[in-house]
């Protein structure tokens, strides 16, 4: 099993549209969670950190955690074709919290 | 941007040869990271740093060895080649002792033929 499980996509969704990307981890002791975009050809950038149970707004992103479920969700309100880009899941390790786990990424195709 | 670089960006190389990559930071962070990406796989943590002369192994660390010498400096060496190491590797830094968010450096593709 993987360690942190994302749907690979593509999604897509219309301009001004909701996207939702959900991500799954199986180590029940993680405390960090993160969202990377990464466009095509280039390096991860940082969306989002969700240290804690609930919902965490930032602009567009919102990071949902739920630990007794063990998964992490994105939602990006107002999509933009910007928006376009693979989306990535992190968790750190329970025993080992210095060391990140990262999903295969999903897929975003925002359509105008 | 975290004032991290790679070098080199793009390297071509044969089967059976060593070969080094560098990662360079600017603002003293403790905790250093290489990563392999691959399609299908996502990031994958080969080896981490967690300070001069201290680094412990990733989940993929066979046929690779690091070294740091200096805060700065984050070296991931491939001993001997193999076509199976033909990846984009992303060095990254951590803030927040480790637990924090990662940001990453602009990548080296390898292709080893």
């Amino acid at each position: 099993q993987k360690e942190v499980e994302q749907n690979s996509g593509p999604l897509s969704v219309p301009e001004g549209a909701i996207a939702s990307l959900n991500c799954t981890y199986s180590d029940r002791g993680s405390q960090s969670f993160f969202w990377y975009r990464q466009y095509s050809g280039k390096s991860p950038e940082l969306i989002m950190s969700i240290y804690s149970n609930g919902d965490k707004e930032d602009g567009r992103f919102t990071a949902q955690l739920n630990k007794a479920s063990q998964y992490v969700s994105l939602l990006i309100r107002d999509s933009q074709p910007s928006d376009s880009a693979t989306y990535l899941c992190a968790v750190n390790g329970k025993y080992n919290f210095n060391k990140f786990y990262f999903g295969s990424g999903t897929k975003l195709n925002v359509k105008p | 941007d975290a004032g991290i670089t790679q070098s080199p960006r793009h390297k071509v190389t044969e089967t059976g040869t060593p070969v080094t990559l560098r990662c360079h930071q600017t603002e003293n962070h403790r905790y250093m990271y290489w990563y392999r990406q691959d399609p299908g796989h996502g990031l994958r943590l080969i080896h981490y740093s967690y300070g001069v002369k201290d680094t412990d192994k990733g989940e993929v660390s066979d046929g690779y060895s690091v070294s740091r010498s200096k805060t700065e400096d984050f070296l991931l060496t491939l001993e001997s080649a193999t076509s199976s190491q033909t990846s984009v590797y992303f060095c990254a830094i951590s803030v927040g002792e480790g637990m924090g968010e990662q940001f990453f450096g602009p990548g080296t593709r390898l292709t080893v033929l």
